[in-house]
């Protein structure tokens, strides 16, 4: 158990909804990292947060979005689905600095049909 | 862009056979990491190589770090079946990660 909670676990929806993915960091960390996992595109960083700012910006569609909540929590918003957007999501924290040891979530099945 | 290779894509071996794994990249990394990922779970990390060079032992696997911190192998001696799963590296503070392989070790 790595300590980071993802909630669902599975999603099944349709073309043109919205949903929103759940990641609760281990405690004590201020670091947040949402990822998309596919089988032709791999592990893709999407965006990652710090104490409640974003800090870095991957590779994020304009109809994905994110937050750091003050009590750490993170929410990944995904809106407009489309087919492609079906995938695994990641959650990964981590306390933050050089070199840290990233802990990820069990991920949440995305499945847009 | 910075981009990391991962080869080969796809290793089904016997249990008991040695293999390694190759991560590379035409660009300088400052550190790169090896996770490893079983079905259903997400990427655990395995270990941090930063210095050109380097050489870590984690039991039967062994990481090297390429002296010009462009690549980075994984060699893993008399596999075992708990051996089986997805091995990615990363570079750049875990903003980069390579496409992974798939790794299988029959009994």
């Amino acid at each position: 158990d790595s300590g980071v909670t993802q909630t669902p676990k599975h999603l099944i929806t349709a073309t043109g909804q919205r949903v929103t993915l759940r990641c609760s960091p281990r405690s004590g960390d201020l670091s947040v990292y949402w990822y998309q996992q596919s089988l032709d595109q791999g592990l893709q960083f999407l965006i990652q947060y710090y104490n409640g700012e974003e800090r870095a910006k991957g590779n994020i569609l304009e109809r994905f979005s994110a937050q750091q909540f003050p009590d750490l929590h993170s929410e990944l918003n995904l809106s407009s689905l489309e087919l492609g957007d079906s995938a695994l999501y990641f959650c990964a924290s981590s306390v933050g600095g050089a070199l840290e040891k990233l802990f990820f979530g069990s991920g949440t099945q995305l499945s847009v049909l | 862009t910075q981009l990391l290779e991962q080869s080969p894509q796809f290793l089904s071996i016997q249990e008991g056979e040695n293999l390694t794994v190759y991560c590379n990249s035409s660009s300088v990394f400052s550190s790169l990491q090896w996770y490893r990922q079983e079905p259903g779970e997400g990427p655990v990390l395995l270990v941090t190589v930063v210095t050109g060079g380097e050489v870590k032992k984690l039991k039967r696997l062994t990481f090297q770090f390429g002296d010009a911190r462009k690549d980075s192998s994984l060699h893993i001696t008399a596999a075992q079946p708990g051996d089986t799963g997805l091995y990615l590296c990363a570079g750049e503070g875990k903003l980069i990660f390579g496409q992974g392989t798939t790794l299988q070790v029959k009994p």
